[in-house]
């Protein structure tokens, strides 16, 4: 299994909270992501990441902001938690282009 | 706008039957198709991948066909088993985008003893 570590778990907040999810990697990885699943949703993309302080937006990125200052970490976080952010999120990594990508086990947080 | 589109969303298939998931895309730069399997509490696992310059590929039990001019592909579980119960999402991406992925909505497979 690929080298990746999601910490918290699981998390429980309050709305209005900012709330910080961490992702570590192992492989040296140059690609790293983060993804929502929420049901009938299949995989959404939130941010990004191609470098050390390279990020960019996905395609559901409102609410969310990440930062990349180790090559083998990557952060998201939610400067101000709503409900429509109770979710499950994955990290993933990828080597390089036309590569896989290696998903961590997942953070599931909900948002009272 | 979906990128990839998947179906069925759920499938009940017998011991030893087989499982077919079928998914279309629009966009012709996709050039990696790959499928992943995702049992509940854990991350989606890749099964097996395709580029476009084959037209099937076959691990084990799981081949995945695909046809280019009709932009699909699709998942074929041979002699499907109880444990291979789990989502399966397809998912495709393009070489020059940062490898982003764009992933199927799922589909929940459950094989009858």
């Amino acid at each position: 299994d690929a080298g990746i570590t999601q910490s918290p778990r699981h998390k429980v907040t309050e709305t209005g909270t900012p709330v910080t999810l961490r992702c570590h990697q192992t492989e040296n990885h140059r690609y790293m992501y983060w993804y929502r699943q929420d049901p009938g949703h299949g995989l959404r993309l939130i941010h990004y990441s191609y470098g050390v302080k390279d990020t960019d937006k996905g395609e559901v990125s409102d609410g969310y902001s990440v930062s990349r200052s180790k090559t083998e970490d990557f952060l998201l976080t939610l400067e101000s938690a709503t409900s429509s952010q109770t979710s499950v999120y994955f990290c993933a990594i990828s080597r390089d282009s036309n590569q896989p990508q290696h998903f961590g086990d997942g953070t599931r947080l909900s948002i009272l | 706008q979906q990128q990839v589109k998947q179906s069925p969303q759920s499938l009940i298939v017998q011991k030893g039957g087989i499982s077919i998931i079928n998914c279309a895309y629009e966009n012709t730069a996709f050039d990696y198709f790959p499928w992943y399997q995702q049992f509940p509490g854990k991350g989606p696992a890749l099964l097996i991948a395709i580029r476009p310059d084959v037209s099937e590929k076959k691990e084990g039990r799981f081949t995945i066909s695909f046809n280019k001019s009709a932009k699909q592909f699709s998942l074929h579980i041979m002699d499907s088993q109880p444990g291979d119960s789990a989502t399966y999402f397809c998912a495709a991406t393009a070489g020059y985008n940062f490898n982003k992925f764009y992933f199927g909505s799922g589909t929940k497979l459950n094989v009858k003893p």
